[in-house]
């Protein structure tokens, strides 16, 4: 299976600044999707990140909030745009390739917000 | 609109007996996938089986086992013999089909979180 690396693996934020986190996969890969699982919770799917075009989100998940770039089909990036403490979250890349596959994710980056 | 449901939050069994996580999944779809991944005190999100509607059978892996049943919209798990290493939140997630090609986003249950006592 592929190799998920994201960085940063966690962090601590001031309200009202913004944090880009950035996804890397070993190969090639067809799909990345972005997710957030909250304290406790379990995960929400963001948004798709496509190659090429702009990223589909999820309902109540908007591109002013949580920016996604897809340059290549090796990484993505997301970013957590004017932060607030209920954006402590932990963030998840994964990536797919085909129909059904099992996707695999990254280790997570572990977002604190004072 | 698809939906998963663990209703179990939490359940705590002593090691070696056997336990059963529940999942029961709604789709309108007749083509979709589900899965069960394992995410340890740790963090980091394990994947640990794969279904699909066209696939009933039911599975066994070592410990594990899968009973996937249409007709009631379940694919519950079972850990024969839990050991405390199991100790974990497990996660049941459902995959639509995908028109476009290529993978669809997942649909997690909110989580059963499995403690195994000594």
């Amino acid at each position: 299976s592929a190799v998920i690396s994201q960085k940063p693996s966690r962090d601590i934020c001031q309200r009202g600044t913004s944090l880009t986190i950035q996804c890397q996969v070993d190969s090639q890969v067809t799909m990345m999707f972005w997710y957030r699982q909250q304290p406790g919770q379990s995960l929400t799917l963001i948004a798709t990140a496509n190659q090429g075009s702009e990223a589909t989100y999820e309902s109540g998940f908007v591109i002013d909030k949580f920016p996604i770039s897809r340059p290549n089909l090796t990484f993505s990036t997301l970013t957590v745009s004017n932060m607030s403490p209920e954006d402590s979250s932990i963030y998840l890349c994964s990536v797919g390739n085909r129909e059904g596959q099992p996707q695999h994710f990254g280790d997570g980056t572990r977002l604190s917000i004072l | 609109a698809q939906k998963v449901t663990q209703a179990q939050t939490e359940i705590s069994v002593v090691e070696k007996e056997d336990v059963t996580l529940d999942c029961v999944y709604e789709t309108r779809d007749t083509t979709y996938y589900l899965f069960w991944y394992k995410q340890p005190p740790s963090g980091e999100l394990v994947f640990l089986i794969r279904r699909n509607s066209f696939d009933e059978q039911n599975e066994i892996s070592g410990r594990y086992s899968w009973n996937f049943q249409k007709s009631t919209s379940s694919f519950n798990f079972t850990i024969t013999a839990s050991q405390v290493v199991d100790s974990a939140v497990y996660f049941c997630a459902l995959s639509e089909y995908y028109s476009g090609g290529g993978a669809d986003g997942l649909t997690f249950g909110k989580g059963t979180h499995l403690i195994i006592q000594p």
